[in-house]
């Protein structure tokens, strides 16, 4: 499953099938990249990074892939299981504006056993 | 130890009363952050330390009052809140001073305060 952008906040996969969020970025200066998962009742947890001098990082299971050109950055799941399920925020850190962390408005991942 | 621990987990407070949220962490992190957060909503930045100096106030009311008492606590008071104060608060650490780091950021995991 995929979502797009800021559009759709809720992505709903199968079990073992992979996952796709996307997230928008707007803002050029932005050298640094992280991916959080935040699960209910819980603070955010970090899951990767990636500098703006990389276009791919890959962790397990989990891939971000960078696209400076169109300012896109993705977060692949591979093999989504239950415990993915949670809310997934995209953050860039701004360079220009004392290295503040711009967030995105997030995306829900629900995964149906 | 790699957590930031928060406390309390959970608070009531009249819009009268006076609390503190605390955090602490040990791993050497030379900054330390307030956030709020609302229901389905992003982290909203509140105050940055940096090496024990308050850094970054992002407009927050004066009913919020931020201190960081050593390079491992960070306190924040509450006093006369509003119910619309009610929120997730989180702390975070990370090991950059230089206002917010170039690296990931370890956050606890919040107290959720109701304002009644």
């Amino acid at each position: 499953g995929e979502s797009v952008g800021l559009h759709l906040p809720t992505l709903s996969v199968q079990e073992g099938d992979n996952s796709i969020i996307n997230c928008a970025y707007s803002n050029s200066a932005s050298d640094y990249f992280i991916w959080y998962k935040q699960e209910s009742g819980k603070g955010p947890q970090f899951i990767i990074d990636i500098r703006s001098n990389m276009d791919k990082r890959q962790g397990q299971r989990v891939t971000v892939l960078l696209n400076k050109t169109v300012k896109h950055l993705s977060l692949q799941i591979a093999a989504t299981q239950p415990g993915d399920s949670a809310v997934y925020f995209c953050a860039e850190n701004d360079a220009g504006n004392n290295r503040k962390l711009i967030w995105g408005l997030g995306t829900s991942l629900a995964v149906n056993p | 130890d790699t957590e930031v621990t928060q406390t309390p987990k959970h608070l009531v407070m009249g819009m009268t009363n006076k609390k503190s949220l605390k955090c602490e962490q040990h791993m050497g992190h030379r900054a330390m952050y307030w956030y709020k957060q609302k229901a389905k909503k992003p982290p909203e930045l509140m105050f940055v330390y940096s090496y024990e100096k308050l850094s970054i106030n992002e407009s927050v009311p004066s009913r919020f009052s931020p201190e960081c008492p050593n390079s491992s606590l960070l306190n924040l008071h509450l006093h006369a809140l509003q119910p619309e104060d009610s929120a997730l608060y989180l702390c975070a650490s990370s090991q950059s001073g230089g206002g917010q780091g170039y690296y990931g950021y370890t956050f606890g995991s919040g107290t959720r305060l109701t304002v009644v």
